[in-house]
């Protein structure tokens, strides 16, 4: 089956823009994931959906937020674009309707240049 | 805060052997951790999992060992392959936290 897709893969903005992301979770998986990746910070959570609720959120600021749609697609949004936004940006799937954690898949990213 | 940590930046081993990559981790309220393949230009690929009720799990010419006692994860992996170059990441949660935290990621390089 299909894995995670995101779109697009590559982005480049100028600061104070905003931008949109794009994920489509892997098919019968409710719960996504968005992390930021860096080489200075790695990999770093930003927020996670589930049945287009957020449950949980990383310490970034207010100018990142994400939604979930009813058929579990999910965008994240950054707001007034800073150079130090300039990342990898991941989404990744799993279940999420278990107790447990499961296995979260990630898609190939979105690369993303502030300049 | 608390975070997994990773032993080296970069290992580097002949094709044919076998690696070990190592991982600790601080967190004595994580209970389920992952590895990840990292390629160049790729998202991170799963590799395998462990809960914290097992010491140790094994995949496809891979096994993850886990020590909660020094909190401490390793992935062994068996024959490495120059496919097998790539950034590893441990990354571990807690109870119904739906988020991981992942370490800084070591080099895996394998020389012909």
């Amino acid at each position: 089956k299909a894995g995670v897709t995101q779109t697009p893969r590559y982005l480049i903005k100028t600061r104070g823009q905003q931008v949109t992301l794009s994920c489509s979770p892997i098919s019968g998986h409710r719960s996504v994931s968005w992390y930021q990746q860096t080489p200075g910070q790695g990999l770093q959570f930003l927020f996670e959906y589930f049945s287009e609720t957020q449950r949980n959120k990383g310490n970034f600021p207010g100018r990142f937020s994400g939604r979930q749609f009813s058929n579990s697609r999910s965008e994240m949004n950054v707001s007034t674009l800073e150079l130090g936004d300039s990342a990898l940006y991941l989404c990744a799937s799993s279940l999420g309707d278990r107790l447990q954690n499961t296995e979260a898949f990630f898609g190939q990213g979105t690369r993303l240049t502030v300049v | 805060g608390e975070s997994v940590g990773l032993h080296l930046p970069t290992l580097s081993v002949q094709e044919g052997d076998n690696s070990i990559i190592n991982c600790a981790y601080s967190n004595s309220a994580s209970d389920y951790f992952i590895w990840y393949k990292q390629e160049s230009g790729k998202g991170p690929q799963f590799i395998i999992d462990i809960r914290s009720n097992m010491d140790k799990r094994q995949g496809q010419r891979v096994t993850v060992l886990l020590n909660k006692t020094v909190k401490h994860l390793s992935l062994q992996i068996a024959a490495t392959q120059p496919g097998d170059s790539a950034v590893y990441f441990c990354a571990d949660s807690s109870g119904s936290a739906r988020q991981l935290t992942f370490g800084s990621g070591t080099q895996l390089t394998v020389l012909p």
